[in-house]
C-alpha cells in the first residue's frame, strides 16, 4: 500500500509553453501533498504544501504564479509550470502525507522536465 | 528552524564491509527522524523512521539506525554492504505539529566490488 504515482515521468517542452504534472495517491487518501524540486546531485527543495480544497502554501522564494498547484481531491494534486523556461528544467517530485502519523511522507517517482 | 547535517557527501565502502552514514539534527526536542534512499532518476523510498518508540530502529534491506539524544544523531548502518545498496541516502527531520520534512544534503554511497 501507500503508493504515489506521477505523470508524466518525463517531459520535454519548448520555452514559453506550460506543463502540467499530476501526482496521485493510489491506495490512500492524502489530505496533504508536497511538491519538491531537485537539481542534479542536490537535495530536495520543498516548493509548496498542498492541502485538499484550499490554496497551496508556497515556500519563500517560490513564484506562485509560475508554479500553479491545485489539490482538487484527496487523491490528486497537480503542478503546472507556466510559461516554462530552460531554468525551470529540473526533477520534480511529489509526496503525500501517509496519514499514519509521525509526518511520514510517501514519494512519487518524480518527473524530469526539460525545457528547450 | 530545524536543520539536518549529513557528514560526507560521498562514502565508498567495499562489498561486505560495514556501512555508516552520519546524520545530525539541530532540534532540542526529539523530533521525528527518517532515512530515505533514492536510486537514479527515481523518487525516495523510506528506509526507516524514528518515532520515539525505540532508540534502535530497524528498517528495510538490512539497514538500521540508532537515535542518540545526547549526540543529536541518527546514524544509519548496515553490517554488510551489497552492490545494490549503491544509491543516494537522505536523512530528514520533522517536528511535532509540522508536517514538513527538512532534508539533509544527501550522501552518495558507492560500493566497491
Amino acid at each position: 500500500g501507500a503508493v504515489v504515482s506521477q505523470h508524466p515521468s518525463w517531459v520535454i517542452c519548448k520555452s514559453g509553453t506550460s506543463v502540467k504534472i499530476e501526482c496521485r495517491s493510489l491506495d490512500f487518501q492524502a489530505t496533504t501533498m508536497f511538491w519538491y524540486r531537485q537539481f542534479p546531485k542536490q537535495s530536495l527543495m520543498l516548493m509548496a504544501t498542498s492541502n485538499e480544497g484550499s490554496k497551496a502554501t508556497y515556500e519563500q522564494g517560490v513564484e506562485k504564479d509560475k508554479f500553479l498547484i491545485n489539490h482538487a481531491s484527496l487523491t490528486l494534486s497537480t503542478l503546472t509550470v507556466t510559461s516554462a523556461h530552460p531554468e525551470d528544467s529540473s526533477f520534480y517530485i511529489c509526496s503525500a502525507n501517509s496519514g499514519r502519523g509521525y509526518n511520514e511522507q510517501f514519494f512519487g517517482p518524480g518527473t524530469r522536465l526539460t525545457v528547450l | 528552524a530545524q536543520s539536518v547535517t549529513q557528514l560526507g557527501s560521498h562514502v565508498s565502502v567495499s562489498e561486505g564491509a560495514l556501512v555508516l552514514l552520519r546524520c545530525n539534527y539541530s532540534s532540542s526536542v526529539p523530533p521525528y527522524l527518517f532515512w530515505y534512499v533514492q536510486y537514479p532518476n527515481q523518487g525516495l523510498q523510506l528506509l526507516l523512521k524514528y518515532t520515539s518508540a525505540a532508540t534502535l530502529v530497524k528498517g528495510i534491506n538490512g539497514f538500521e539506525a540508532e537515535f542518540k539524544k545526547s549526540e543529536t544523531s541518527f546514524h544509519l548502518t548496515k553490517p554488510s554492504a551489497h552492490m545494490s545498496d549503491a544509491a543516494e541516502y537522505f536523512c530528514a527531520v520533522s517536528d511535532l505539529g509540522n508536517e514538513k520534512l527538512t532534508f539533509g544534503t544527501g550522501t552518495r554511497l558507492t560500493i566497491i566490488p
